[in-house]
């Protein structure tokens, strides 16, 4: 069964707006990644936050993780028509193996 | 550095005919390798995972199966494929140091089973 749960499941926004995507999990976790996928791709790793974070930084990307209400947000600040893609949640269970989400489907219109 | 390679890229199979799909990881030994399929607009469903040369773990009960016969080397196959195989297959590796296991994806396999 998925342990991440995106939501929205779809988000379509202008270019230069700042896009939110949340995950909500259910068991405690080791760490929490978010991962990209353009169409008919394969995934790439985008951020990783462990359990004991509560806020990471990388370029236009800022990932928060808040364990006691086991949820997770990516903001990509200033985003642009290249950034138009599907964003995955993946949890690492303490004692299971990762678990992505259904994702969320950003489009950026230009 | 690492790569990891699929194929075939797409495949169309009748139902009932079999499958094998390869999945080989050059530039780092003793990889943890895992198949995922994802069925159209959803999210990745994780099938099999090893963590060693004969060494699979199967998550889901199903048609399919998966073999390691080489460290880098990670095989999905099926002896008879039924339409709801269709999908798109990913494999994936990670290091084996469990607290850092960011994977790291091939570039997937389309299967259409008409």
């Amino acid at each position: 069964s998925q342990q991440g749960e995106e939501d929205p499941q779809a988000l379509s926004i202008q270019e230069g707006e700042n896009a939110t995507m949340n995950c909500s999990y259910k068991t405690s976790i080791n760490n929490l990644q978010w991962y990209r996928q353009n169409s008919g791709r394969g995934l790439v790793h985008l951020i990783l936050i462990r359990s004991n974070e509560r806020e990471k930084h990388s370029g236009r990307l800022r990932v928060t993780l808040d364990t006691s209400k086991k949820s997770s947000s990516l903001l990509i600040t200033a985003s642009r028509a290249a950034d138009t893609a599907s964003y995955f949640c993946a949890t690492d269970a303490k004692g299971g193996d990762m678990r992505f989400g259904a994702g969320t489907r950003l489009t950026v219109k230009p | 550095s690492q790569t990891i390679h699929q194929w075939p890229a797409t495949l169309v199979q009748p139902v009932g005919s079999p499958l094998s799909l390869e999945c080989t990881v050059e530039g780092t030994s003793n990889p943890n390798l895992y198949w995922y399929r994802q069925a159209a607009g959803r999210g990745l469903q994780l099938l099999f995972y090893s963590v060693g040369i004969g060494q699979i773990s199967s998550e889901v009960p199903q048609n399919l199966s998966a073999s390691r016969p080489q460290d880098r080397q990670f095989i999905l196959s099926s002896k008879k494929l039924l339409l709801s195989d269709s999908g798109f297959y990913l494999c994936a590796w990670s290091g084996t140091r469990r607290v850092h296991n960011e994977q790291f994806f091939g570039p997937g396999t389309r299967l259409t089973v008409l």
